[in-house]
């Protein structure tokens, strides 16, 4: 699966879009971009993921480039419960080996 | 529809012990992921289990080892805890067969002394 670099931490205001983003200059075609986010002590949750085309889902939009090496989550009204650790993620989709790769994650803080 | 449960919540052992963790999937989901969390880092794939045989596995040694059952439900195996065994063990379940997303249980956190 192809790497992904996010920034260690974020900053949003409370009610402000909060948009985190993502590289992942080395995703082969076949590879989805997947996002999900881990409140303290609990386990990760899923919030979206996309191929090629933008995706907007009940809880955040996915903005994915042209070129497909980078991406943005964007939570559009950012609340206190939003702050988390917020994983990118590119596998392949389906099929065996359905791993998921995590780094480090950006920890993003609302503030009010 | 009922998310996926990890037990116990919270375990302590001494080292050279050995730990079985249970996971029960959610409904209709055929395929259960191990994945080990370590204070300030990202969860590790540890393996996939589907159809109650192994179906890919990270860098884990063999003292790592699971089960599935027919049931979906699953078990995390740790013989001869090492200190560095020590972390949040994180199971999720999704179907294989459909592109569809891991839905992570609340995690074991697992300490050993």
């Amino acid at each position: 699966d192809a790497k992904t670099t996010q920034p260690t931490s974020m900053d949003c205001a409370e009610g402000r879009a909060a948009n985190l983003p993502c590289n992942h200059s080395t995703i082969s075609g076949n590879e989805y971009v997947y996002w999900y986010r881990q409140i303290h002590s609990q386990g990760p949750q899923y919030i979206i993921h996309g191929l090629k085309n933008n995706e907007t889902n009940e809880m955040a939009s996915l903005i994915i480039t042209e070129d497909r090496k980078s991406s943005t989550l964007i939570l559009p009204h950012a609340t206190l419960r939003d702050t988390a650790v917020y994983y990118c993620i590119v596998r392949v989709g389906g099929g065996s080996n359905y791993k998921l790769t995590f780094g480090k994650g950006t920890l993003l803080t609302v503030n009010p | 529809e009922t998310g996926v449960t990890q037990s116990p919540t919270h375990l302590i052992k001494t080292r050279g012990q050995q730990v079985t963790l249970r996971c029960s999937s959610q409904s209709g989901h055929n395929t259960v992921s191990w994945y080990q969390q370590a204070l300030g880092q990202g969860p590790q794939f540890i393996f996939q289990y589907y159809r109650e045989e192994e179906n890919g596995r990270g860098n884990f040694p063999p003292r790592f080892s699971g089960l599935q059952f027919p049931n979906y439900s699953s078990e995390l195996n740790v013989n001869a805890l090492e200190l560095d065994d020590s972390a949040l063990y994180l199971c999720a379940s999704s179907r294989l067969d459909t592109d569809n997303e891991q839905f992570f249980g609340p995690g074991t956190r697992l300490t050993v002394l």
